[in-house]
């Protein structure tokens, strides 16, 4: 399998930014995506970083190093809607398509 | 677009019931997927399909029995339910190798009791 770890829960004002981080063992390593899952509810796609660097779409930005087996979720100018789990999760290329999720980071947003 | 629908949302079962869930996706996705999400460990596989007539095990396929008969339904079977199944079980359909990432169904929330 392929381990991933981010901090269990986050939590930051309306209007902040928080950063969440996500490692991982970078063996076969193919892709990592970040979604979106608030209670309840299904998890949806934020992100996708295959190649390092930053991808920006409106407020959120991920960012990934493939010789560090590190990502990052930046979540910018918060809003209450925002309070959700975040959850990073990688594919290597011998997994057929099958993604191994970390437990996500809950992210409260406070006024 | 409907995307991925699962049937039920929610079920209760008795010990050693079975059940069906059902999965349909109408986006043409040759990849299926069943996860379950228990608190504090995220999801985890199930079992998978890469295309129809074809399934494969996750990581934690027992107790659980799939078919794919049809490219566009994933069916999951508990055969004998046991409390340690409760749990929130979300279908999930892709293009091959997962590109572009997952369409996940909204949810089955089961309780065994």
């Amino acid at each position: 399998g392929q381990n991933i770890d981010q901090p269990t829960e986050m939590t930051a004002t309306e209007g902040a930014i928080v950063q969440i981080n996500c490692t991982y063992q970078t063996s076969g390593f193919n892709g990592l995506f970040w979604y979106q899952q608030h209670a309840g509810e299904a998890p949806t796609f934020l992100s996708y970083n295959v190649l390092d660097g930053l991808e920006e779409k409106g407020r959120f930005s991920s960012f990934l190093s493939r010789s560090k087996g590190y990502s990052y979720l930046l979540l910018k100018e918060l809003q209450m809607k925002d309070s959700a789990s975040y959850l990073c999760a990688g594919v290597t290329t011998d997994s057929w398509g099958k993604f191994q999720f970390g437990a996500g980071t809950q992210v409260v947003v406070t006024p | 677009n409907a995307g991925v629908t699962q049937t039920p949302k929610f079920r209760v079962l008795k010990t050693g019931q079975s059940m069906t869930l059902l999965c349909a996706q109408d986006m043409n996705h040759e990849y299926m997927y069943w996860y379950r999400q228990d608190p504090g460990m995220g999801l985890r596989l199930i079992h998978y399909s890469v295309g129809e007539g074809t399934t494969a095990k996750g990581e934690v396929p027992d107790g659980y029995n799939v078919s794919r008969l049809k490219k566009q339904n994933f069916l999951l079977g508990l055969e004998s339910a046991a409390p340690s199944q409760t749990s929130v079980y979300f279908c999930a359909s892709s293009y091959p190798q997962g590109i572009l990432g997952y369409t996940f169904g909204s949810g089955t929330r089961l309780t065994v009791v």
